[in-house]
C-alpha cells in the first residue's frame, strides 16, 4: 500500500517568516495530495489540494508543489502569522471515480513565535 | 451548508463496554470514512461506506469492530468490548458523490473515546 513520510515532525518560525513542511510518497499511482491543518481539540481542516496533472498551486500565503518524479510535495506558508500554529498534516490518495482512502503522513506541529 | 457532524465529542468507557459513535455528513454527501488517529501520530483508515453499502473496510480490526450507514440516519462506528488500546480520537469525513476523480474529504470534529 501507500506510504506516507512528512518532514519535519516540528517546526518553529518567527512571525513573518516562512515554512515549508515536505513529504514523500510511494506509490506511482497516487494522484491526489491535499493538506489539512488541525488545531487542538478540532478535526483536520482542508487548507489546500493539488492534483497529479498540476506541479503547483497557490491560495494567498499557502502554496503547494508537487514532483511527481521525485514522488514528493511540500506546502509553503509565507509570512506567517501565531494562528497558522496547528498541526499540518499531509495526505496522498490513489483516486478512483468511486472515493478511495486517504493515506497521511504523521504531521508537522508548527509554531508561530509572535 | 452544516459540516459534518460527529457525537458524542467526548466518550469514557470501562474496559468490557460498548462504544457507539455517530457520524452525520455533510448535506448531499453519500460516502463516509472513518479514521482513527493516535496521540500525536496522523489518521489511520478504518472503513469507507456509502449507503447501505460497506465498500472498503480494510483498516477496521476483524474483531470487535464494526460499522454501518443505514438508509436513513447517520453512520455508525462500534465497538464492542473495548480495551484501553481503542483510546484515541476517532474521526469521520465525507466526501461527494458527483464528480471526476478523488472527492474531497471533509472531516467533523472528532469524537475522544477514554477506555477506563
Amino acid at each position: 500500500g501507500e506510504n506516507v513520510e512528512q518532514h519535519p515532525s516540528t517546526l518553529s518560525v518567527q512571525e513573518g517568516d516562512s515554512a515549508v513542511i515536505k513529504c514523500t510518497y510511494s506509490d506511482s499511482a497516487s494522484n491526489y495530495f491535499p493538506w489539512y491543518k488541525q488545531e487542538l481539540g478540532k478535526g483536520p481542516q482542508l487548507i489546500i489540494d493539488i492534483r497529479s496533472n498540476v506541479g503547483e498551486k497557490k491560495d494567498q500565503r499557502i502554496a503547494v508543489t508537487l514532483n511527481k518524479t521525485a514522488k514528493h510535495f511540500s506546502l509553503h506558508i509565507t509570512e506567517t502569522q501565531p494562528e497558522d500554529s496547528a498541526v499540518y498534516f499531509c495526505a496522498a490518495s490513489i483516486g478512483t471515480n468511486t472515493g478511495n482512502q486517504f493515506y497521511f503522513g504523521t504531521g508537522t506541529s508548527l509554531t508561530v513565535i509572535p | 451548508n452544516a459540516g459534518v457532524m460527529q457525537n458524542p465529542r467526548h466518550l469514557v468507557r470501562r474496559r468490557g463496554q460498548e462504544a457507539r459513535l455517530r457520524c452525520s455528513p455533510m448535506k448531499g454527501h453519500s460516502h463516509v470514512y472513518w479514521y482513527r488517529q493516535l496521540p500525536e501520530e496522523g489518521l489511520k483508515f478504518m472503513v469507507y461506506l456509502q449507503k447501505e453499502n460497506i465498500i472498503d473496510e480494510s483498516g477496521m480490526p476483524k474483531e470487535r469492530f464494526s460499522a454501518e450507514f443505514p438508509k436513513e440516519g447517520p453512520s455508525i462506528l462500534r465497538i464492542q468490548q473495548v480495551v484501553r488500546g481503542d483510546s484515541a480520537a476517532y474521526f469521520c469525513a465525507s466526501s461527494p458523490e458527483k464528480g471526476r476523480g478523488v472527492k474531497t474529504q471533509y472531516f467533523g470534529p472528532g469524537t475522544r473515546l477514554l477506555v477506563l
